[in-house]
C-alpha cells in the first residue's frame, strides 16, 4: 500500500459527461501529480500541484482542469468525455520538490467512456 | 524535451533466466533516474532509481547503474522468477524545473515456470 487513495477505483460514463476524479496524497506530501495511462499514448504527465498550487502542467486538455485543496487532497475534473479520454488516471504524490524526489503512485481510477 | 527510449517487449523468460531491459534516455544535464513496476491491476511502484552518474540503484535482485555516457539505465536481474511477471518503466526526472516523471513505454515482461 503506497499510501496514496484514489476514488472512484472505476467509473464508466456517456460522452459528452463530466466527472470527478479524487486523490488523497500520503501523509505529509505536499506536491500531486496526475497522469494519464492508455494503450496509444502510454504514460502521459497532466499537470502537478504543490501546497495548493499549480506548479507544473503537462498535456493536459483544456477540457480537463484539476485543483489542490487546503486539506491537500485533489481532484481532477474531466468535461466533454470523449471515447479517447478512456483510460487509467494515477495520482502520486511526494515529500517535497527536487528531481531525486521520489514518488508514490495511487492504484489508479479506470475512465471508460461508452 | 526530455525522452525515456526502453526495449520493446513483450519479453518472455524462463524461471531462473538472466534479465536484461534496455533503456536510454534524452535529457540536459544530470536527470534522475528509475525504474518503476506495475503488477496486474495495480497501481506504479518505485523498484529502484539513481540520482547521478555512476550511482547504483538496486532492490528485490534488480539492478541499474547510471551511465551517462551512454546515456543508459539498463534494468538487470540475474535469476528471475514468476513473480517478477510484471510491466516495467524506465523515467527520470529533470535536473531543471519541476519533478515530473517522463516515462519510456513500458516492457511487459512474463516469466515462465
Amino acid at each position: 500500500d503506497s499510501g496514496v487513495t484514489q476514488t472512484p477505483k472505476h467509473l464508466i460514463t456517456a460522452t459528452g459527461q463530466r466527472v470527478t476524479l479524487r486523490c488523497s496524497p500520503r501523509s505529509g506530501d505536499l506536491s500531486v501529480y496526475w497522469y494519464q495511462q492508455s494503450l496509444d499514448q502510454g504514460l502521459q504527465f497532466l499537470i502537478q500541484y504543490y501546497n495548493g498550487e499549480e506548479r507544473a502542467k503537462g498535456n493536459i486538455l483544456e477540457r480537463f482542469s484539476a485543483q489542490q485543496f487546503p486539506d491537500l487532497h485533489s481532484e481532477l475534473n474531466l468535461s466533454s468525455l470523449e471515447l479517447g479520454d478512456s483510460a487509467l488516471y494515477f495520482c502520486a504524490s511526494s515529500r517535497g520538490v527536487g528531481g531525486n524526489t521520489e514518488a508514490f503512485f495511487g492504484q489508479g481510477t479506470r475512465l471508460t467512456v461508452v | 524535451g526530455n525522452s525515456v527510449t526502453q526495449m520493446e517487449g513483450p519479453v518472455t523468460l524462463s524461471e531462473e533466466a538472466f534479465l536484461t531491459i534496455n533503456c536510454t534516455y534524452t535529457a540536459t544535464g544530470y536527470p534522475s533516474l528509475f525504474w518503476y513496476v506495475q503488477y496486474p491491476g495495480e497501481g506504479l511502484q518505485l523498484l529502484l532509481k539513481a540520482t547521478k552518474a555512476d550511482d547504483k540503484g538496486s532492490n528485490k535482485g534488480f539492478e541499474a547503474t547510471y551511465r551517462k555516457e551512454t546515456t543508459s539505465f539498463h534494468l538487470e536481474k540475474g535469476s528471475v522468477q514468476v513473480s517478477d511477471s510484471a510491466v516495467y518503466f524506465c523515467a527520470l526526472t529533470s535536473q531543471f524545473g519541476n519533478e515530473k516523471l517522463t516515462f519510456g513505454t513500458g516492457t511487459r515482461l512474463t516469466i515462465i515456470p
